[in-house]
């Protein structure tokens, strides 16, 4: 396994339109994470799931931001009508919780979303 | 609610020099405590934790200890090396209804020269 993988790395996209990331979690992972970083903050939580089961939203994830992990492998973000506050780096992290314990949690590199 | 403050940066430091980054915190709840560290391209990667008060942990040369008293989880490293050069972020985790989301500070970033 080569870890979380996100996909793009970069992307950008001119304000109005939708855009969509894929976080690839560790395989055995059974919770996923996303976080959304902006320049010279730290990574603040956006939302978590439980296999597919989305089971938290942060109240920075506004209506047009929404989340999926369909069949409790990959996730989505997508971002509708993207407005240039939207401009920041999208993190995605996995975790496996066992027995309620929760294993380190693993980042990928990040999709950099610029909106111009 | 639950925050983390770490000392601001940038950290300019000489090979060999002692580094410390300080992190306090507050909590609802009894947290656990990480340092992660981003090198230049690189995604996120755990560098130490400690789960309950008292605890060191301890990774690459680098230390913090758990201190509740002091709502506090300084990070250490006694001779810092050029490879050191990176971003790093204090962070606590608190099994909020079994979430265990990260809350971070806002990042030290950490130079050090030949």
């Amino acid at each position: 396994d080569t870890g979380v993988s996100q996909d793009p790395r970069h992307k950008i996209t001119k304000r109005g339109q939708n855009v969509t990331f894929r976080c690839d979690p560790i395989s055995e992972h059974n919770r996923l994470y996303w976080y959304r970083q902006t320049l010279g903050q730290g990574p603040e939580f956006l939302t978590y799931f439980q296999n597919e089961a989305q089971l938290e939203k942060s109240r920075l994830l506004s209506d047009r931001f929404s989340a999926e992990r369909p069949k409790g492998s990959f996730s989505t973000l997508e971002i509708q009508r993207t407005e240039q506050g939207d401009s920041a780096m999208y993190l995605c992290a996995s975790s496996l919780l066992v027995a309620g314990v929760n294993t380190e949690a693993f980042f990928g590199q990040g999709t950099r979303l610029t909106v111009v | 609610g639950n925050s983390v403050t770490q000392m601001e940066g940038p950290v300019t430091l000489s090979e060999e020099a002692f580094l410390t980054i300080n992190c306090t915190y507050t909590a609802t709840g009894y947290p656990s405590l990480f340092w992660y560290v981003q090198y230049p391209g690189e995604g996120l990667q755990l560098l130490l934790k400690a789960t309950k008060a008292d605890d060191k942990g301890s990774n690459k040369g680098f230390e913090a200890t758990y201190r509740k008293e002091t709502t506090s989880f300084h990070l250490e490293k006694g001779s810092v090396q050029v490879s050191d050069s990176a971003v790093y972020f204090c962070a606590l985790s608190v099994s909020r209804a079994g979430s265990y989301q990260l809350t971070f500070g806002k990042g030290t970033k950490l130079s050090v020269i030949p």
